[in-house]
C-alpha cells in the first residue's frame, strides 16, 4: 500500500511569492495534519484536518492556510513567503483524529 | 501549554556501549511515540507508547512510559554505527487539540 505522499519534493521561492504544498493521505485516511519543521529543530505543528474541517491550528500567522478536500488530499498554502518560512513541511495521516500519525517524506522548501 | 523536552541534545558514542535519551513532558498524557529521522529525510516510526508502563523493543532500541513521572526513555544497548541519526520524542497533546508536541531531538552519533 502507498503510504503518504507530497508534491513537490523540493521548491525554491523567493520572499513575498506564495506557495501550495500538496499531500495526498494513505488510503482510508481521514485526517491529514502538517508540520514545519526548520534545521536542527523538532516538527511544529500547524494544521489538523478531518473529514475536510479544520481541527486544529498551531501557532503559525494567517499567511499559513490550508484545506482538505473530498478525497481527502490536503493543500497548505503560504502567502508572502518569508525567508523564515524556509524548512521541511510533513504532512501526515491518520485514520481518525486520534489514531497514530504517518508522515510522508516532505517538501523541502527555501526562500530566497 | 504542554512542553516536551529531551536530553541530551547531543550524544556521541562508541560502538558496543549503552546509553538512554530521555523525554519529559510537562501535562499529562498518555500517548507517546518516538521517531528517527535521518539527515534530510522524514521521521520514521520506531515505538508508539499508549499506556502507563509500557515498553517495546526492537533490536538494539527499547522504549518505556512512566505516565506518573512524564517521563519516556529511549534505551539503546550495544551501539552500531548504523543508528546514528536525530531521534524525537512526541506527545500527543490530547484533550481535543489533536496535535503532536515534538521534543526538541536527540543527536546521536556512534563512532566506529
Amino acid at each position: 500500500d502507498a503510504g503518504v505522499t507530497q508534491s513537490p519534493t523540493h521548491l525554491i521561492k523567493t520572499r513575498g511569492q506564495q506557495v501550495t504544498l500538496r499531500c495526498s493521505p494513505i488510503s482510508g485516511h481521514k485526517s491529514v495534519s502538517w508540520y514545519q519543521q526548520v534545521l536542527g529543530q523538532g516538527p511544529q505543528f500547524i494544521f489538523q484536518y478531518y473529514e475536510k474541517e479544520e481541527r486544529g491550528r498551531g501557532n503559525f500567522p494567517d499567511r499559513f492556510s490550508a484545506r482538505q478536500f473530498p478525497n481527502y488530499s490536503s493543500e497548505l498554502n503560504v502567502n508572502a513567503l518569508l525567508l523564515g518560512d524556509s524548512a521541511l513541511y510533513l504532512c501526515a495521516s491518520s485514520p481518525t483524529l486520534t489514531n497514530e500519525q504517518f508522515f510522508g517524506p516532505g517538501t523541502r522548501l527555501t526562500v530566497l | 501549554e504542554l512542553k516536551v523536552e529531551q536530553n541530551p541534545l547531543f550524544l556521541s558514542m562508541q560502538e558496543g556501549k549503552n546509553y538512554t535519551i530521555y523525554c519529559n513532558y510537562s501535562t499529562t498524557s498518555d500517548r507517546l511515540y518516538w521517531y528517527r529521522q535521518d539527515p534530510g529525510k522524514s521521521l520514521e516510526s520506531l515505538f508508539v507508547l499508549l499506556s502507563n508502563g509500557a515498553v517495546k523493543q526492537e533490536g538494539r532500541l527499547m522504549a518505556s512510559l512512566d505516565t506518573k513521572a512524564r517521563l519516556s526513555t529511549l534505551h539503546i544497548t550495544a551501539a552500531v554505527h548504523d543508528l546514528s541519526a536525530t531521534y524525537f520524542c512526541a506527545v500527543d497533546a490530547g484533550s481535543g487539540t489533536y496535535k503532536y508536541i515534538f521534543g526538541t531531538g536527540t543527536r546521536l552519533k556512534v563512532l566506529a
